[in-house]
């Protein structure tokens, strides 16, 4: 089945350490998503990719890192510079054309908490 | 500021009970709306792509809309299955990017 993985479910670290969030997908999109999630809030946008090597901040960049080297994956590290890590994390997917961005696909999520 | 606000925050129905939830935005053109429902834990699951003004689209109980200015998602006879947040986003004619911007959702409970 094609779709978008995230792992781990839950993380748990201490306050000061780096963590790599990862996602994974197999629906052959270019463009990829990190989004963050907290309550009341709606999902603000990490950083996004639209092709291979290439990225760009969003809304919220700061205290985080992205990589894109291969297609199918596009890892979220969240560094101890992030002030309030904290949340719920959500990858995405979705084809793009022409400036014309189409529905995004979501994962599971991954709920990061420090301490 | 580009924004999109959606309303009401929180909506409880008893089954059966029809309503509509609200979407506005105030970006300068649209070149897509969008939306999804999310159950608690979970990632957003798409329902919706709106392009232009006017246009419909139907899945089930739901019905989304489009007008210049606002989109509305109307539930028909909703079951306590429809509970979950519903969000709605927008893409801006020449922004430039790939990059949507989010509402903060409305968290339909519906009661049996």
């Amino acid at each position: 089945d094609g779709g978008i993985t995230q792992s781990p479910k839950y993380l748990f670290r201490k306050e000061g350490q780096n963590v790599t969030l990862s996602c994974e997908q197999n629906l052959n999109h270019d463009a990829m998503y990190w989004y963050r999630q907290d309550p009341g809030q709606g999902l603000r946008l990490i950083y996004y990719s639209q092709i291979v090597n290439d990225f760009q901040k969003g809304d919220i960049a700061e205290g985080y890192s992205v990589s894109r080297e291969k297609k199918e994956s596009f890892p979220l590290t969240v560094t101890s510079a992030q002030k309030n890590p904290t949340a719920f994390y959500l990858c995405a997917s979705s084809i793009t054309a022409w400036g014309t961005l189409y529905e995004q696909y979501f994962g599971p999520g991954t709920r990061l908490t420090v301490t | 500021e580009d924004q999109v606000t959606q309303s009401p925050e929180a909506l409880r129905l008893q089954e059966g009970e029809s309503s509509s939830l609200n979407c506005s935005y105030t970006v300068s053109g649209l070149r897509g709306l969008f939306w999804y429902r999310q159950d608690p834990g979970k990632g957003p699951e798409f329902l919706f792509t709106l392009y232009s003004a006017g246009e419909e689209k139907e899945k089930e109980r739901l019905k989304a809309t489009l007008t210049k200015k606002e989109s509305f998602l109307h539930i028909t006879a909703p079951k306590p299955e429809d509970s979950a947040t519903y969000l709605c986003a927008v893409q801006e004619v020449g922004s430039g990017t790939y990059k949507y911007i989010f509402g903060t959702g409305t968290r339909l409970k519906v009661l049996a």
